[in-house]
């Protein structure tokens, strides 16, 4: 059974804290996302690597930043964190060889608040 | 640029009855579709996904959605729901590698 797990279901933050969100998958998958989901805009983009040390920005990279150092782990971090950052954060992973209609596979999501 | 609207942001439905879900796209391309659903604390699964073929296409627990090329179109339905259903529903667009756009999502809610 496919698995993408995330570090912490839920996390709270202080304004200007580094913030580190841990992503790992078991599925062998060259390619992983970090998408930040918000009522109403539904999922957006921040960040994606289509192997290991590679990332691309995706539609809203301010104030992100990420690390692949190991084919399973992806990261995300937020290198001072501000209240505009609370939300959720999903990690997801799919397969390159199959190209766009590969299925993404999700995590369960963290629910980060920054006071 | 490609783009996804979804009508609808809340949809009750009585359990049992009929739903549709809308989604329409933009896109000056070919498209592949997907719908995911979120069932409630978890991350999204894959539902159904249009690739090429046959415009009506099924997924899992009982839901199907139609591709209308010429309406733009890739709603989803199913003709029983169930208590179970009760979660929020995104549909998304692809045309280039790996980069899918997501809708705003829809929260579907079932009724006893």
């Amino acid at each position: 059974d496919v698995k993408v797990t995330q570090s912490s279901r839920y996390l709270v933050k202080r304004t200007g804290e580094k913030v580190f969100l841990e992503c790992v998958q078991d599925m062998d998958h060259e390619n992983m996302f970090w998408y930040r989901q918000d009522p109403g805009l539904g999922l957006r983009l921040i960040y994606f690597s289509y192997d290991v040390k590679m990332k691309e920005k995706g539609d809203i990279p301010e104030g992100y930043s990420v690390s692949r150092e190991k084919k399973e782990r992806f990261s995300l971090i937020l290198e001072s964190a501000s209240t505009n950052q609370t939300s959720m954060y999903l990690c997801a992973s799919n397969r390159r060889s199959g190209g766009p209609v590969e299925t993404q596979y999700f995590g369960p999501g963290t629910r980060l608040l920054v006071l | 640029a490609q783009s996804v609207t979804q009508l609808d942001s809340q949809v009750p439905v009585f359990e049992e009855a009929p739903v549709e879900l809308r989604c329409n796209y933009s896109s000056s391309v070919s498209v592949y579709l997907f719908w995911y659903v979120q069932y409630p604390n978890q991350g999204l699964q894959l539902l159904l996904k249009y690739l090429s073929g046959s415009t009506l296409v099924k997924g899992i627990n009982g839901f199907e959605a139609e591709f209308n090329k010429s309406q733009t179109s890739f709603h989803l339905r199913k003709p029983s729901v169930h208590i179970s259903d009760t979660a929020e529903y995104f549909c998304a667009v692809t045309t280039s590698y790996d980069k899918v756009i997501f809708g705003p999502g829809t929260s579907l809610s079932v009724i006893p």
